[in-house]
């Protein structure tokens, strides 16, 4: 069974900076590109960062750009989300997704339960 | 910026057939904007639905199937079930920019 479990999140003030984390499993990791979605509270979905499978290509959502950082571990089967100079308005819930195949645009499959990040004073 | 536009809200009766659509700010979508489709119910994380416009995942129900219609990306449920009331979200990849984006999502009432 394809299981992702998001760690990380946590209340942050303004301006600092967080790391999220997904262990994955039951599947191959190497094999497929990964994503970040998030979910701002009683608001819609929307893509944040994705990575292929070998880390060649890796796309960014213009509203993260440059404060965020997407990485992964296949030795580790785990994906990294480092979130610097957070704002209020990255405040959401943060789901780690697997991709359908090895590139970045063929779309996403299985979802974990996410993980809670809320940007405040 | 990409914008993606879905019906805000749409009913159906048990057992009816409806269609939801997804339509681009960019022009007409097609299947290099490899369209995907979520539905999400309250308190869970979102399913994936469809792939690449019309493809299945081996959970998704038969009664769904995803396709191409006047320039939109639609999703359509056949044989409604009560258990299909939910959220349901497109997502169109732009290969310009490289980035996806989700459309703001339809909320299918089954009444």
């Amino acid at each position: 069974e394809v299981q992702l479990v998001e760690s990380g999140g946590g209340l942050v003030q303004p301006g600092r900076s967080l790391r999220l984390s997904c262990a994955a499993s039951g599947f191959t990791f190497d094999d497929y590109a990964m994503y970040w979605v998030r979910q701002a509270p009683g608001g819609g979905l929307q893509w944040v960062s994705g990575i292929s499978w070998n880390s060649g290509n890796i796309i960014y959502a213009d509203s993260v750009k440059g404060r965020f950082t997407i990485s992964r571990d296949n030795a580790r089967n785990s994906l990294s989300l480092q979130m610097n100079s957070l704002r209020a308005e990255d405040t959401a819930f943060y789901y780690c997704v697997k991709g359908s195949a090895a590139g970045t645009h063929y779309g996403m499959d299985v979802w974990g339960q996410g993980t809670t990040v809320t940007v405040s004073s | 910026q990409t914008v993606v536009t879905q019906e805000p809200s749409l009913t159906v009766s048990p057992g009816g057939t409806v269609t939801l659509t997804c339509a681009s700010s960019t022009g007409a979508v097609t299947s290099a904007y490899y369209p995907n489709w979520f539905q999400q119910k309250p308190g869970q994380a979102p399913r994936a639905l469809i792939y690449s416009t019309g493809n299945k995942h081996s959970w998704t129900p038969a009664r769904f199937s995803g396709s191409l219609l006047g320039g939109r990306a639609a999703l359509t449920l056949s044989g409604v079930q009560p258990e299909d009331e939910a959220e349901y979200y497109c997502l169109l990849y732009n290969g310009g920019s490289s980035n996806w984006v989700f459309g703001g999502g339809t909320k299918l009432t089954v009444l």
